[in-house]
C-alpha cells in the first residue's frame, strides 16, 4: 500500500522560514519524480515544485511564484522529500501535499500539512 | 505557461443525471489531460490519466474525451457519492497547471 506522510507545517510570520517533510512507503521511491502541490481556497490547486531522479542529476523545477524562495530536495535512502521555504508570504498559506509522478501524474497523495503565514 | 480554463465552477444535478465538465487549454497539449476528484477533507484522487485512461478501480460511469485544447469529463448516471470537487490538470509542459475546479452537488 502506498503511503505518503507530510509534516512540518504550522504558523509562521511573513518573511519567516519553514521546512516541510514527506516520508513515502509502498513504492520504489528512488524511481519516481517527487512533487509538492499546494491548495488554498483563493488559488485552488497549484503545483509548486518537482525533483527528478539521481539519473537526472536530481534536476529541480519550480513554479514562478516560489522560484528563488523555495528549495526542493530528496533523500532516497530515507524515501523522503523536503521543501525548504524561505521569505514566506501570506499567499503561501495552504495545505501542502507531496505526490509522486511515475507512470501516471500525481497518482498518490498524502493527507497534506497545513502552512499558515500570518502575523 | 499553459492556462487551463475549467467550467462550470459549480453545478447541481439529480441522481441519475449526466454531468459534463469542460477544460480548455491555452496551448495544444495533445491528450495530456488528467482528471481528479476531491471529496471534503480528503486529498485529490486521480480518476483519469493522460490519453483518457480510466485508472484501475474507478467506476466506468466516469469518462473523458478530448485532444489538443478542448477536453470534456463526463459522469453518467450520477450517484450521491459523486458529490465532490473535480479538477483537470495538464501535464504536457511545465509548469503543470490545474483548472479552477468544479463543485458538484446533488439536488
Amino acid at each position: 500500500e502506498v503511503k505518503l506522510e507530510e509534516s512540518g507545517g504550522g504558523l509562521v510570520q511573513p518573511g519567516g522560514s519553514m521546512k516541510l517533510s514527506c516520508v513515502a512507503s509502498g513504492f520504489t521511491f528512488s524511481n519516481y519524480w517527487m512533487n509538492w502541490v499546494r491548495q488554498s481556497p483563493e488559488k485552488g490547486l497549484e503545483w509548486v515544485a518537482e525533483i527528478r531522479l539521481k539519473s537526472n542529476n536530481y534536476a529541480t523545477h519550480y513554479a514562478e511564484s516560489v522560484k528563488g524562495r523555495f528549495t526542493i530536495s530528496r533523500d532516497d535512502s530515507k524515501s523522503s522529500v523536503y521543501l525548504q521555504m524561505n521569505n514566506l508570504r501570506a499567499e503561501d498559506t495552504g495545505i501542502y501535499y507531496c505526490t509522486p509522478y511515475g507512470n501516471y501524474v500525481f497518482d498518490y497523495w498524502g493527507q497534506g500539512t497545513t502552512l499558515t503565514v500570518s502575523s | 505557461e499553459t492556462t487551463v480554463t475549467q467550467s462550470p465552477a459549480s453545478l447541481s444535478v439529480a441522481t441519475g443525471e449526466k454531468v459534463t465538465i469542460r477544460c480548455i487549454t491555452s496551448t495544444d497539449i495533445d491528450d495530456d489531460m488528467n482528471w481528479y476528484q476531491q471529496k471534503p477533507g480528503e486529498p485529490p484522487k486521480l480518476l483519469i490519466s493522460e490519453g483518457n485512461t480510466l485508472r484501475p478501480g474507478v467506476p466506468s460511469r466516469f469518462s473523458s474525451s478530448g485532444y489538443g485544447t478542448d477536453f470534456v469529463f463526463t459522469i453518467e448516471n450520477t450517484l450521491s457519492e459523486d458529490v465532490a470537487d473535480y479538477y483537470c490538470l495538464q501535464s504536457d509542459n511545465m509548469p503543470y497547471t490545474f483548472g479552477g475546479g468544479t463543485k458538484l452537488e446533488i439536488k
